[in-house]
């Protein structure tokens, strides 16, 4: 069984449009992360809900919104494609609220916007 | 200075080699500290916490000095399958989860 798991795995779309990427975790952990990984690797995360509730909210444009409608599910919309916004997203979860415990992330979105 | 600062390397090393290296941090409250390893084109995984006392996992020793705010992870007779970026996580002045860049190791055969 996968501990978290994100789709799609690979998502090719063009600029302007309006696209998700779904995660879900199994592991009955209380706090979700985004991660995007832009193209030098580096891990920057974006948000973070512990229990359906926002609690990290880097500086992320307003076009990226998370939604959570459980603690199991951390969804991930972005309006309004750009370029720049190519890149893998990550999700994660770990049972402490900052990450003071594990995190398990899942395999990865590699979105590439054309 | 950077938060969570690595050298990304590469660091070309030959099989049974032993192989260290630093991460630095800035934030002096910073409490909890990570190695994680991240595969090419996989997601990261987690290789040890580290404790003030420094803890040993099999070949993988990985330490904190916290007077010159540093964590380092030192790796004895490496693997080939050892070759991977090793990425430090901390917390910034804000308490939040920061990653490094990672540091890429090479396991020359």
């Amino acid at each position: 069984d996968t501990a978290v798991s994100q789709t799609p795995k690979y998502l090719v779309t063009q600029m302007g449009n309006d696209k998700s990427i779904k995660c879900e975790q199994n592991l009955g952990h209380d706090t979700m992360y985004w991660y995007k990984q832009d193209s030098k690797k580096f891990l920057k995360i974006m948000f973070s809900y512990n229990n359906k509730e926002l609690i990290i909210n880097e500086t992320v444009p307003n076009r990226f919104s998370p939604k959570s409608p459980d603690k199991a599910h951390l969804n991930l919309h972005i309006n309004s494609l750009e370029l720049g916004d190519s890149a893998v997203y990550f999700c994660a979860s770990s049972q402490g609220r900052y990450l003071e415990t594990e995190a398990f992330f899942g395999q990865g979105t590699r979105l590439t916007v054309v | 200075r950077k938060e969570v600062e690595q050298d990304p390397g590469p660091f070309n090393v030959p099989e049974g080699a032993t192989v260290a290296f630093n991460c630095t941090y800035s934030n002096s409250a910073s409490q909890s500290f990570f190695w994680y390893r991240q595969d090419c084109r996989k997601e990261p995984k987690l290789l040890m916490s580290v404790y003030s006392s420094g803890n040993e996992d099999g070949r993988f020793t990985a330490q904190l000095n916290r007077a010159s705010q540093y964590i380092s992870l030192l790796i004895r007779d490496s693997k080939l399958s050892d070759s991977a970026t090793y990425l430090c996580v901390g917390l910034n002045r804000d308490d939040k989860i920061i990653f490094g860049k990672g540091t890429r190791l090479h396991i020359l055969p």
